[in-house]
């Protein structure tokens, strides 16, 4: 089966790092475009960028550079969403999706992980 | 990028058709044919059911069509059924920026 798989929910406090992944099966995820979406509560989605696996070329988009870390290891092969000191204002569900450059959209959709930033 | 502008909320009776916009800029889409739509459902992930403006991954029901006009694109959902009900939310890409809209959450009646 062709899917993504995320990393579990995650509780933080304010000021605390976090690292979460996102794995690909079922079709070559190492020659992939992988794209971070964040969805806050009662919110619409927001692309934060895109990397590819096989070289880690990144993608920002503007509004979310320096705000969180996208990379990836192609020898696993995994992606991931870093950040190195967590706000409240960061409390959402981070999905990872495929970017598909033919049709031009985010064809597959991993399952989310909620990340809760709370004192 | 500002997000693109959707309508909060649509609603339409069994059997029916609605149509749900999708406003942007001039750069928001550039010129390019690339705009795709995503249907989500309470507590799941977003699932593309529209790409370039009009096309539709296999699998998804020819009910759904896109078109775009200028800085304007649209979703129209005809013979609405109750499993259609979820939010709606269009994205755009123009020179390397993926810019979703705000959702629309369609009530079917």
């Amino acid at each position: 089966e062709v899917q993504l798989v995320q990393s579990g929910p995650e509780v933080k406090e304010p000021g605390e790092s976090l690292k979460i992944s996102c794995n690909g099966s079922g079709y070559d995820f190492a020659t992939s475009w992988i794209g971070w979406v964040r969805q806050k509560p009662g919110k619409g989605l927001e692309c934060l960028g895109i990397i590819y696996i096989g070289d880690s070329d990144t993608r920002y988009s503007p509004p979310f550079q320096g705000q969180a870390n996208i990379s990836a290891d192609k020898s696993i092969p995994t992606a991931y969403l870093q950040w190195s000191s967590l706000k409240a204002s960061d409390t959402a569900v981070y999905y990872c999706a495929r970017w598909q450059r033919g049709p031009n959209a985010f064809d597959l959709w991993g399952q989310g992980t909620m990340v809760t930033v709370s004192s | 990028q500002s997000a693109l502008t959707q309508p909060r909320s649509v609603s339409g009776s069994l059997g029916q058709s609605v149509t749900i916009s999708c406003t942007g800029t001039g750069s928001d889409f550039d010129g390019y044919n690339y705009v795709s739509w995503y249907q989500q459902s309470p507590g799941k992930a977003p699932k593309l059911i529209i790409y370039d403006v009009t096309k539709r991954p296999s699998g998804v029901p020819d009910r759904f069509s896109g078109s775009r006009s200028g800085d304007r694109a649209s979703l129209t959902v005809s013979g609405l059924q109750a499993e259609d009900e979820a939010d709606y939310f269009c994205c755009s890409y123009a020179g390397m920026h993926r810019t979703f809209g705000g959702g629309t959450k369609l009530t079917v009646l």
